[in-house]
């Protein structure tokens, strides 16, 4: 069965550093997404992605955050300057139609 | 500082009895919604969905009544199963947009 797949599965940052979380969505799928969940949390919607571009994103996603889909199968999720509070699970997801596919997630620690 | 969690709600069950966890929204505009399943250490899986203009759904072992009038969405899961622990939450959408609300989630523990 086709699965979202997310690398790396924890990543550790000291605060003001960039990261990219990876992503590889089900392959026939034209819908990306970011989530977080901050520990204890709600899932949290981040941003949406279709035809190369962001379609809809959140308060939280601000001008430190940015998305790419640098080829055909990767979209990243890029954090420029990590702050404590952007510890959290972060999770892709793609959907064909309306349901998602989430990947595993990517534990980031800022430190 | 420390940050403050969510205490989720928690349902347990013995093996073999039926589930039901519930939901409230708050958004009378929300005309979507989804039931998943976060198991420890996983994403969150996709379980049912519903639109408004029904007000029941079922799937295999799952039901979901949809309430619009008291904004509640409920979901049974029949003959629960240890396989079946795991924290539950509902999601809601406009179908204006791609943007999802999850609730905060109920966690559910099958009793062998």
């Amino acid at each position: 069965e086709p699965e979202v797949t997310q690398t790396p599965s924890h990543q550790v940052t000291q605060m003001g550093q960039e990261v990219i979380l990876r992503c590889v969505p089900i392959s026939n799928h034209l819908y990306f997404y970011w989530y977080r969940q901050i520990l204890g949390q709600k899932v949290e919607f981040l941003v949406s992605f279709y035809n190369n571009e962001i379609s809809e994103k959140s308060e939280i996603f601000d001008d430190q955050f940015s998305v790419e889909r640098p080829d055909g199968s990767n979209f990243t999720l890029k954090i420029r300057s990590t702050k404590l509070e952007d510890s959290a699970m972060y999770f892709c997801a793609s959907s064909e139609a309306n349901e998602q596919y989430f990947g595993p997630g990517t534990r980031l620690t800022v430190t | 500082g420390e940050s403050v969690g969510l205490h989720l709600p928690t349902l347990s069950v013995q093996e073999g009895d039926n589930s039901i966890i519930n939901c409230a929204y708050s958004n009378s505009a929300s005309d979507y919604f989804i039931w998943y399943k976060q198991e420890s250490g996983k994403g969150p899986q996709f379980i049912i969905d519903i639109r408004s203009n029904m007000d029941k759904r079922q799937g295999q072992r799952v039901t979901v009544l949809l309430n619009k009038t008291v904004k509640h969405l409920s979901l049974q899961i029949a003959a629960t199963q240890p396989g079946d622990s795991a924290v539950y939450f509902c999601a809601e959408n406009e179908n204006t947009g791609n943007q999802f609300y999850f609730g905060t989630g109920t966690s559910l523990t099958v009793i062998p």
